[in-house]
């Protein structure tokens, strides 16, 4: 248990669907980042929020939307996502500087049809 | 572009072997490098090295950084079957290095098993 929770952990969507991913971490950490991870693939990293501002958009396509309401929960909103998509996404969290130990959530495994 | 190369892909070992790990990088501006551990999914933090030369200890896991040749390796002594995982190393940038200067460049990751 890492302080770092992931919901939820599994996830099956159609291409037409709208679900959204939440991460919390019960840490007091400043910054949260968002990964995936495909098979055989590195970790990517996706999006990364420091203080709430968003500090870091690698390029992802806009069908991934995150939010940021404060700085224990951090949202991935998905929206009319394609095969591709299907990949674990991990949620991490760190304090102060960014990229400091980094603490990983145990993801959510997302299938899409 | 950022590039991190990690050798080898897989490695197989038995129990009490020793174990070098090692990653290459080529990240722009480079701050440090980090490792972690990949048992089922979340990957769980190992060192983070921003010094060359300066070997960091954790039991029986160590790590040194070589920013002249822009490589680290990680060994593990004494080898046990809960040290089978992937191991991941990361480079990063400098803060405030410019466009991307947040980006995290990961290798793909050694899978190491050890057998009994």
């Amino acid at each position: 248990e890492t302080g770092v929770t992931q919901t939820p952990r599994h996830l099956v969507m159609g291409m037409t669907n709208k679900k959204s991913l939440k991460c919390e971490q019960h840490l007091g950490h400043n910054a949260m980042y968002w990964y995936k991870q495909s098979a055989k693939k590195p970790l990517e990293l996706m999006f990364v929020y420091n203080f709430k501002e968003q500090t870091e958009n690698n390029s992802v396509p806009s069908r991934f939307s995150p939010e940021c309401p404060n700085s224990s929960h951090l949202f991935l909103h998905l929206h009319t996502l394609q095969p591709e998509d299907s990949a674990l996404y991990l949620c991490a969290s760190s304090q102060g500087q960014t990229y400091n130990e980094q603490f990983f959530g145990p993801g959510t495994r997302l299938t899409v049809l | 572009e950022d590039k991190v190369v990690q050798s080898p892909l897989s490695l197989v070992v038995h129990e009490g072997d020793t174990v070098t790990l090692n990653c290459s990088y080529e990240v722009t501006n480079f701050r440090s490098l980090l490792w972690y551990k990949q048992e089922k999914k979340a990957p769980t933090f190992l060192f983070m090295l921003t010094s060359s030369g300066i070997e960091k200890k954790s039991g029986r896991l160590s790590s040194i950084l070589d920013k002249k040749e822009l490589f680290s390796i990680l060994n593990i002594t004494a080898t046990q079957t809960g040290d089978s995982a992937v191991y991941l190393c990361a480079g990063i940038p400098q803060e405030g290095s410019g466009a991307g200067s947040y980006q995290l460049t990961f290798g793909k990751g050694t899978k190491l098993s050890v057998i009994p």
